[in-house]
């Protein structure tokens, strides 16, 4: 089972608005509104920000947001700030023997 | 609030078995609401879901095809907890291994609390 792909990095300035793909196949991600997407700081585990493509976890602000487009899902991340400078990784269902796969992971920087 | 506390080695040898340990508060491991998982990263390998048990009237297990021939999660109802169990290892082993739940409060389970992360060197 291959991992999904992710751009390696994306950039913005405060208040810009960035947007992370993940493209997967019609196994996972395609065949499923099971992709969520977590934020990672350094030297930390991984936090849920989006959950059945779109939902938010309580507490999550909403300048994340998540939606899904054939094989690809993305996050938008809206009104960037420091704090989200971190990495992200999507997570989707795969009807595959390993159940859960993940993205590769993007790097996001805030100018 | 659901809280996960993990124990165990951080050092384990070439072909010696890994073993760690899940502490769960604000939850139940034998929850028929919940799923309870085992996840490693390394810069090789990225996130890698390795196994998961949970309790339906029974005890349910899946494990990643990667590493279903040296894996055992077990749950410990009278401590709350569950383990894995990773035999055979090799220095490709070597990661920082997480503790998770899955909330089955819809039907994507999302993995929505982790443990601090452990991490463990296979090395002699």
């Amino acid at each position: 089972q291959s991992a999904l792909t992710q751009p390696a990095s994306v950039s913005g300035s405060p208040g810009q608005s960035i947007t992370i793909s993940c493209t997967g196949t019609s196994s996972d991600v395609g065949g499923y509104n099971y992709v969520c997407w977590y934020q990672q700081h350094p030297g930390k585990a991984p936090k849920l920000m989006i959950y059945d493509v779109s939902d938010r976890p309580s507490g999550v602000s909403n300048r994340f947001s998540g939606s899904k487009s054939g094989n690809t899902a993305s996050l938008t991340i809206s009104g960037l700030q420091a704090e989200d400078e971190a990495d992200y990784y999507c997570t989707s269902y795969t009807s595959s023997s390993t159940l859960y796969v993940f993205g590769t992971g993007t790097k996001v920087t805030v100018l | 609030q659901v809280q996960l506390q993990q124990s165990g080695p951080g050092l384990v040898k070439p072909s010696q078995t890994l073993s760690l340990t899940c502490a769960i508060s604000g939850d139940s491991v034998s929850s028929n609401s919940a799923a309870w998982n085992w996840i490693r990263q390394s810069p090789s390998r990225g996130l890698e879901w390795l196994g998961r048990t949970y309790y339906r009237s029974k005890w349910y297990n899946d494990y990643a095809i990667s590493v279903k021939s040296r894996i055992t999660i077990n749950p410990d109802t009278s401590k709350n907890q569950f383990s894995l169990q990773l035999n055979s290892v090799t220095p490709e082993d070597t990661a920082v291994y997480y503790c998770a739940r899955q909330g089955t409060y819809t039907s994507g389970w999302p993995i929505d609390f982790w443990g601090q992360g452990t991490l463990v060197t296979v090395s002699s």
